[in-house]
């Protein structure tokens, strides 16, 4: 099983960016796929899921209006699109399948 | 929102004692729907305990969970070298899901 995080990166205050995540060697059609994120030297903040047919999506309140989940099971792959974004989401963000199943995450950091 | 307490914060215990670590919710969780994961530093978390009570594959048998409502705990029987680490749990059933703020056993 892997997941791989791509798309962290150093953006701006107000700036936008897309994380992705590359699932292969488990049936991801199957499973429910969430973000985790930690920020530096903090604990673990559940961010968002979405059901396996993408039917069903839940958010964090903090980032409700701002980031948007998806999935495309035809390509093992999950995103998460984030906009307007602030300091207080800097953080690794994990993408997990199921609850077994995490990737090495990816750094995002909102500075100016 | 369910608000899901550790404690204690910080554990400081020997090679080969008992671990016991609590998480108490701020209201009932569903057992199903209740897990423990362990972190390392600079890796990602190792799902342990499902379902309150259930080890996850390859987890030793030195960990256990069990509780219900808004009481688990956490035991870590004969601590190894390699358990020494910070503790999350985490409730599933309500969303949105929340972590409680973790539980560190480090070295006496």
């Amino acid at each position: 099983v892997q997941l791989v995080e791509s798309g962290g990166g150093l953006v701006q205050p107000g700036g936008s960016l897309r994380l992705s995540c590359a699932a292969s060697g488990l049936n991801f059609s199957n499973l429910w796929m969430n973000w985790v994120r930690q920020a530096p030297g903090k604990g673990l903040e559940w961010v968002a899921n979405i059901k396996k047919d993408g039917s069903e999506k839940n958010y964090v309140d903090s980032v409700k209006g701002r980031f948007t989940i998806s999935r495309d099971n035809a390509k093992n792959s999950m995103h998460l699109q984030m906009n307007s974004l602030r300091a207080e989401d800097t953080a690794v963000y994990y993408c997990v399948a199921g609850l077994g199943y995490w990737g090495q995450g990816a750094l995002v950091t909102v500075s100016s | 929102e369910i608000v899901l307490t550790q404690s204690p914060g910080t554990l400081s215990l020997s090679p080969g004692e008992r671990a016991t670590l609590s998480c108490r919710a701020s209201q009932s969780v569903n057992s199903n729907y209740f897990a423990w994961f362990q972190q390392k530093p600079g890796q990602a978390p190792r799902l342990l305990i499902y379902g309150a009570s259930s080890r996850a594959t390859g987890i030793p048998d030195r960990f256990s969970g069990s509780g219900s409502g808004t009481d688990f705990t956490l035991t870590i029987n004969r601590l190894e070298p390699e358990d020494f680490a910070v503790y999350y749990c985490l409730q599933h059933g309500t969303s949105p899901q929340t972590f409680g703020q973790g539980t560190k056993v480090e070295v006496k």
